[in-house]
């Protein structure tokens, strides 16, 4: 069963266009929303969280936007570059329970980014 | 300082044998997980150990699989008769202070596991 849902499963933009990645969750008891990004023959690395009780965080180029309600969360990559190819995991987490930090991960989502 | 190290980083092996993979996770990191990678179904969840606790295995796919982690440090995960839907990447990754809860996974290369 997987937990969290992520679309596309890949996505093709120009240099300079917005990237979206959406992902959604059945777990209300989850509590933390990382993104991950993983290039070729390295592992995930954190790329931006947030907590339920905010809407959106920006960093730099990257924001995530939290809809609570309706248990939904996305990724938008402005002014998307070249560089920013990559495989964008969503995660999903609680930081009370029998599952303690355990990370649901997204299916992933390979961006390319044209140049 | 140094990351979350694995060995070996690629590893070839017959089906019906054992391995064994390694992690080294960043020291003082409280919290150890161990996550599979198979193309096209994301990472999915092994075990975790956190501190002196018993390890969730919750997410051990087969009791082929184990993992240990010794000294509260370096972890092992051993993978007995081994079948070819076994080939993955084999993540590992840690987190953690002992002063606070779970927060920022970091995560190894990865070990790339091919079966024959």
């Amino acid at each position: 069963q997987q937990q969290v849902k992520q679309s596309p499963q890949s996505l093709i933009v120009q240099k300079g266009g917005i990237s979206i990645i959406n992902c959604a969750y059945e777990n209300t008891a989850f509590d933390y929303f990382p993104w991950y990004q993983q290039f070729p023959g390295k592992g995930p690395a954190l790329l931006i969280a947030i907590r339920p009780d905010v809407s959106e965080k920006k960093e730099g180029r990257f924001t995530i936007s939290f809809n609570k309600s309706a248990k939904q969360f996305s990724l938008h990559i402005m002014d998307s570059q070249p560089g920013d190819s990559a495989t964008y995991f969503c995660a999903a987490y609680r930081d009370r329970g029998s599952t303690l930090g355990r990370l649901y991960f997204g299916r992933g989502t390979q961006l390319t980014v044209w140049p | 300082g140094a990351g979350v190290s694995q060995s070996p980083s690629n590893k070839v092996t017959e089906k019906g044998k054992d391995v064994e993979l390694r992690c080294d996770p960043i020291s003082g990191h409280t919290a150890l997980y161990w996550y599979r990678q198979s193309l096209g179904q994301g990472l999915e969840f092994l075990i975790y150990f956190q501190g002196n606790s018993a390890p969730d295995k919750s997410g051990l796919p087969s009791d082929r699989f184990s993992a240990e982690r010794t000294g509260g440090s370096v972890s092992t995960l051993t993978i007995q008769r081994t079948q070819q839907e076994d080939s993955a990447v084999y993540l590992c990754a840690s987190s953690g202070t002992p002063q606070g809860l779970n927060n920022e996974q970091f995560f190894g290369p990865g070990t790339r596991l091919t079966v024959l």
